[in-house]
């Protein structure tokens, strides 16, 4: 069975400070990974995704997130982080031949100023 | 493209009562996905259609919730009676062929006393 794991529910950065949030995964075929960004009373929107490739993605707003299969991670990174990425982030997995998802428990990104 | 849009966007109900949500997805997708947002379970997948065909169930909770994709531009999920605890964010979403990206709309949040 395939599942996500999103370490930390809640997790506060400065503003210009790194982002860094953390999603494991398990799967047992090559797995689709993506994130998505929900703002408060929003749908959830693609920031990044990973299918096959190049290991390292960038996404929107200066996100990124790097597939490391022997550590089942893909993590998702900011290099500094800005008062509007305050958000909830969800790691989701695709799998079967619709692609449908599943999905972590979600991070609340807070950003502090 | 509008996106994917759902109706209504917030709905309050009394215990008992008949509970429709609608989605019109993007135009030329041919998957359908209806998901469910609740603080206790997070995001989870209650049924897909593939050209407007149901293809996996198994996710509806309970027989009191049914789902119907009568053409490609439309589909319904129902609630019939409603309870309180089906309270919840309800999520429509999208996709195209064995496209890996899902859309999403912006959500119908259910209220049910």
């Amino acid at each position: 069975a395939q599942s996500v794991t999103q370490l930390g529910s809640h997790v506060s950065v400065s503003e210009g400070a790194l982002v860094l949030l953390r999603c494991n995964y398990s799967s047992s075929v090559p797995p689709y990974l993506f994130w998505y960004v929900q703002y408060p009373n929003q749908g959830l929107q693609l920031l990044l995704k990973y299918t096959t490739g190049a290991t390292l993605v960038k996404g929107i707003n200066g996100f990124e997130a790097e597939f490391k299969k022997s550590e089942t991670s893909f993590h998702l990174t900011k290099p500094s982080a800005h008062m509007s990425d305050a958000a909830e982030y969800f790691c989701a997995l695709s799998k079967g031949s619709a692609r449908q998802l599943t999905f972590g428990s979600g991070t609340q990104l807070t950003v502090l100023p | 493209d509008a996106g994917v849009i759902q109706s209504p966007r917030h709905e309050v109900t009394e215990m008992g009562q008949e509970v429709t949500l609608r989605c019109k997805p993007i135009s030329g997708h041919d998957y359908l996905f209806w998901y469910r947002q609740t603080m206790m379970r997070g995001l989870e997948l209650l049924i897909y259609f593939n050209n407007n065909v149901p293809i996996d169930d198994s996710g509806m909770p309970e027989d009191r919730f049914s789902a119907k994709m009568p053409n490609a531009s439309f589909s319904t999920l129902k609630i019939q009676p409603s309870e309180p605890r089906d309270s919840a964010v309800y999520f429509c979403a999208s996709s195209r062929g064995q496209g890996v990206e899902a859309f999403f709309g912006q959500g119908t949040r259910l209220t049910v006393v």
